[in-house]
């Protein structure tokens, strides 16, 4: 099962927004309503931030919102501030009791 | 707030053994999913397995054969046996409350060092 692809790297400046791709394959990404989203501070743990495509668990700010179109997932961060800046992943449903996570995406507000 | 803590991660050497424990409260626990989830360092995010509530479980090819987990609901506690472990399960493994098809709340997470 090979990782699902995110760019290596998005930025914006305070206020802006930024926009992730999570780019899968049919087997995954477009085969399921099952990609969920994690954001991951430097040497702590990922904390879930969407489930489901475009669920956000309580607490999650609404600034922070998920969709998908055919083989690709986006995660879109409005207003972009300061403790935004983070390392986000992906990660499908890939069938047969499987999951597979993206590559991670280090996101930098200038 | 559920909360989860993993221990036991250590040094080990090359095709040797190590059991991984993780603990979770603020649920019930025996009717909850657990997963582990293990990052390399510097890498990305890799699922290494899922147990269900009744204790069957799933694992991905890389480790299938290798790893095992089980859980003890008297003990609120799941365990990840790893064996035949090689330089590339060095990683920091977390501990996870699942979802079907998501990762909920994260431990801390737990450093395995596989090196001679």
């Amino acid at each position: 099962q090979s990782a699902l692809t995110q760019p290596p790297s998005a930025s914006g400046s305070p206020g802006q927004s930024v926009t992730i791709s999570c780019t899968g394959t049919s087997n995954d990404v477009g085969g399921y309503n099952y990609v969920s989203w994690y954001q991951q501070y430097p040497g702590k743990a990922p904390k879930l931030i969407i489930h489901e495509v475009t669920k956000r668990p309580s607490g999650v700010p609404d600034r922070i919102s998920g969709s998908k179109s055919g083989n690709t997932a986006s995660l879109t961060v409005s207003g972009l501030q300061a403790e935004d800046e983070a390392d986000y992943y992906c990660c499908s449903y890939a069938g047969s009791n499987n999951f597979v996570f993206g590559t991670g995406t280090k996101v930098t507000v200038l | 707030e559920v909360q989860v803590v993993e221990s036991g991660g250590g040094f080990v050497k090359p095709g040797g053994s190590l059991r991984l424990s993780c603990g979770a409260s603020g649920l019930t626990f025996a009717d909850a999913w657990m997963s582990w989830v293990r990052q390399a360092p510097g890498k990305g995010l890799e699922w290494v397995g899922r147990i269900r509530n009744k204790g069957t479980s799933d694992y991905p090819t890389p480790v299938k054969g290798r790893f095992t987990m089980s859980r003890d609901d008297s003990k609120n506690t799941v365990y990840l046996q790893m064996n035949s472990l090689t330089v590339e399960d060095t990683a920091v493994y977390y501990c996870t409350w699942s979802g079907f098809t998501y990762f909920a709340s994260w431990g801390q997470g737990t450093l395995v060092t596989v090196s001679s």
